[in-house]
Parts: structure tokens; sequence; C-alpha cells
């Protein structure tokens, strides 16, 4: 197993640019999650799914919109990317048991994305 | 609502002693409450995690973490640091309410062993 995989792990956009991260489980989970780590701040949560085909607000998701077609991906897109975006992402999913999520996260190994 | 914080933002130990992590949680209902550790240029990965069974848990690597509601905290140990323990570490508490187990993390705490 892969686990958690995200693609690209690096990348340099410009201001206006648009791009979609692509993340990636080979676990059968239904939940996946993106956040994003700034220094000092912690992990903070942009979007969420709860299974295909779903998707949901986090803490943090102005700026950024998510789709989940598929059960094993999650994308996250930043459709005009500013500055104030540069950091790293960082992908999650979780297993559930009776429908429920269950407590563990899985991470993928991030994205670290610079805007210019 | 639920929050946890980290005292610390850097710690320092010598290889072979104590290390202690604080983290404090708010929460208005019992709490799930999580360690996780980020090795440099890696993702997280599960330390151990208290879900209202033992006060007291192990988890991986030898580190162990103590739930105690009378201070409201749930800091991290190890006996005797490595070198491969340098690492930072976040504290995070399960959000209630929604469909999900959304995480609420503290800052982190970067840890250095130095030799």
């Amino acid at each position: 197993n892969a686990g958690v995989t995200q693609t690209p792990k690096f990348r340099v956009l410009k201001t206006g640019q648009s791009m979609t991260l692509l993340c990636a489980q080979d676990m059968n989970h239904e939940y996946m999650y993106w956040y994003r780590q700034d220094p000092g701040m912690g992990l903070r949560l942009i979007h969420y799914s709860v299974g295909e085909g779903t998707t949901a607000k986090g803490e943090v998701p102005d700026g950024y919109n998510v789709s989940r077609l598929k059960k094993q991906n999650f994308l996250l897109g930043l459709e005009s990317a500013a500055p104030s975006q540069t950091s790293v992402y960082f992908c999650a999913s979780s297993y559930s048991i009776s429908g429920a999520p269950t407590d563990t996260q899985y991470f993928g190994p991030g994205t670290r994305l610079t805007v210019l | 609502a639920q929050s946890v914080t980290q005292l610390g933002s850097h710690v320092s130990v010598s290889e072979g002693a104590l290390v202690l992590l604080r983290c404090n949680y708010s929460s208005s209902v019992p709490p799930y409450l999580f360690w996780y550790v980020q090795y440099p240029n890696q993702g997280l990965q599960l330390l151990l995690k208290y879900t209202s069974a033992a006060t007291l848990v192990k988890g991986i690597n030898g580190f162990e973490a103590e739930f105690k509601k009378s201070e409201t905290s749930f800091h991290l140990t190890k006996p005797s640091a490595h070198m491969s323990d340098a690492a930072e570490y976040f504290c995070a508490v399960r959000n209630y309410g929604g469909a999900t187990n959304k995480l609420i993390f503290g800052t982190g705490t970067l840890l250095a062993v130095q030799p």
C-alpha cells in the first residue's frame, strides 16, 4: 500500500495563476481532508469530504475549491492564487466503522506551494 | 468549542534526557486527544491517542501521555530522548459536531535533541 500520496511535491505559482493539487489514497477510506500548515499556526482544515461526491467547508475555505469524483481521490483547486496561499498543504484520510469516522487520520507527505 | 494550547514552540533536550512536551486542552465535552509527530519533510504520523479509556496512554517509539482532567492537560513524555526524536510534535483535539472527526491542532512544538 502506498497510503496517502500527494502530487506535486513542490510548486511555484505567480499571483493569479491556477492549479490543482491531487491527493490519492489506496486504503478505501471514506473520509478525506485538506489542511494547510503555516509557521506558528499548526494545521488548519480547508475542506473535507465524508464520501465520494460530497465535500464540505472547513476552517479556512476561502480561495479554494475541492472535488471528490472518485472515492480514492480528493482534489484541491486554487482558481486565482494569492501570496497568502503560500503554504504547505497536507491531505489526510480516515476510515469509517458502521458509517462513523474513526479517530486516526493518515497524512500524505505534503505539497509545498509558493505564490509569488 | 474545543481547542488545544501547546506551551513552548521550541524545546531542546540532551540525548538521554527526559522529554516533556506540554499540551492543555479546552473542551465542553469529554475530549478525544491526540499527539502527532512530523519528521522533517514528511507528513504527520499518529503517536498516540486518548479516547476516554485508560488515562495513561502509550504510543510508538517509547512515548506516552497522561490525561489529567483536573489540569486539563495531556502532556507528552519520553524517559530518554534519542537523536531520532528530533521532529515537530502536534497536539490535537477532536472537534465534535458535524459528520466527521475534524481535528483541531495546536501550533506545534519543535523538539531538538543535542548530542
